[in-house]
Parts: C-alpha cells; structure tokens; sequence
C-alpha cells in the first residue's frame, strides 16, 4: 500500500527566512511520481512542482526548490526566502505507474510572519 | 488558462437528502476524479474517472455515491442520501491523461454543508 506523511502539521517563520517542508513516502513500486501542492486561505489547490522516481537530480525553480532521496523516500521542499503569501497549506501527493488514484499527505501549514 | 469549473461554490442540503455537484473539466483532458476535503482535514481521494466508466474508487466511495458524464462536458457527483459526515469540501480535478506524471488540476471546490 501507499502512504504519505507530512510530520510536520504547522511551521511559522518570520519573512524572509528559508523554510523546508518534509515529505515522506512509501511506496514497493518501482516507477511513481510526486507532486506539492499548495492550498492558499482561499481553498483552492493549486500544483507547484512534480518529480519522477527515475529523475537524477534535484531542481530549482524560482524561489521553490526541492530535495528528493531515494535512499531515505522524502521528497523535501524548500521555499527560500519566504513572504507572507506563502502562507497557505502545503500537501505533498503520490501517484504510482499504472494508477489512478493520487495519495496526499495530511498538509503541513505554513504561515509566515512580517 | 483553462480551468476546471465547479458549481455550485456552496451547497446546503437536509440530511437524507440527494445532491448533485457539477464539474466542467478542462476539455481536452481524459481523466477525471473527486476528492473531498473534510475541513482542516487531509484531501482524500474519493474516485476516478476514464472513457464513461470508474476506473479506480475509493472504501469512501460506497452505494450512497455514483459519479456520472451526461454529455461531453460535465462530470458529476451525486450523493444519493446524505449523511452529516459528508459535510466537506468537494474536489474535481482532471488530468489529460497522455502522461502518468500529469498533475491533477483541480476546480475551487464546492462546500457541502449537511445540516
């Protein structure tokens, strides 16, 4: 069976600061994929980045970075010098070769302080 | 950019009642599926949907629902008699299908408040 967890449910910062969100995974499949996204106050999800389980390296884009190891399955998150917009909700997900179904984590919030 | 439309944004209904939500995915996608978010909780999937027939469902997902596409725009879901528990925020999200890393794209979301 698949699983994901966030242990982290809330983090605060102060503006400005670097802010790592962990994510954790279990998977027996070989082939899978992982997805954060971010719920803002208003409610909506909106998709931020995605990894395959077979891609060498890790990738910034942005402001938003991210760490993915195999060895330890956790797929981290990095916002680097936050802002008050990032507050939101951050849920990482899971999708297995030859599914359908994407398995989300529990959400870490994140609120960031001026 | 195309989105994926729900309506309505807030639904209040009786227990035992039924109810329908509406979701209008992005147009070329494939792939379609419900989610629902009871508040403050974590996003649990609830069923997916490929070429007129269920792919994948849930042990959410039992009798009391059913997920339809009438025509070739909408997707539904209907809760045929609605408990209190189903209060929650209801997620349709869609997909194009042509790759298995596609993001889910998801509509704002319809409340379903159960009274």
């Amino acid at each position: 069976a698949q699983k994901v967890t966030q242990a982290q449910t809330e983090i605060s910062v102060v503006e400005k600061e670097d802010v790592t969100l962990d994510c954790v995974y279990e998977t027996r499949d070989t082939t899978y994929y992982l997805f954060w996204y971010k719920q803002p106050p208003s409610g909506e999800l909106v998709f931020l980045i995605r990894r395959n389980s077979f891609d060498e390296q890790n990738e910034i884009s942005g402001r938003y970075s991210w760490n993915f190891q195999k060895s330890t399955s956790s797929f981290n998150f990095t916002i680097t010098a936050s802002q008050v917009v990032d507050s939101a909700v951050y849920f990482c997900a899971l999708k297995v070769s030859g599914t359908y179904k994407y398995i989300f984590g529990t959400g870490t919030r994140l609120k960031v302080l001026a | 950019e195309p989105e994926v439309t729900q309506t309505p944004s807030h639904q209040v209904t009786q227990m035992g009642q039924e109810v329908i939500l509406r979701c209008v995915p992005i147009s070329n996608h494939l792939y379609f599926y419900w989610y629902r978010q009871i508040l403050g909780q974590k996003v649990e999937f609830l069923v997916s949907f490929y070429n007129n027939e269920i792919s994948e469902k849930s042990e959410i997902f039992d009798d009391q629902f059913s997920v339809e596409r009438p025509d070739g725009s909408n997707f539904t879901l209907k809760i045929r008699s609605t408990k209190l528990e189903d209060s929650a925020m209801y997620f349709c999200a869609s997909t194009p299908g042509y790759s298995y890393n596609s993001p889910l794209h998801f509509g704002n979301g319809t409340r379903l408040t159960v009274t």
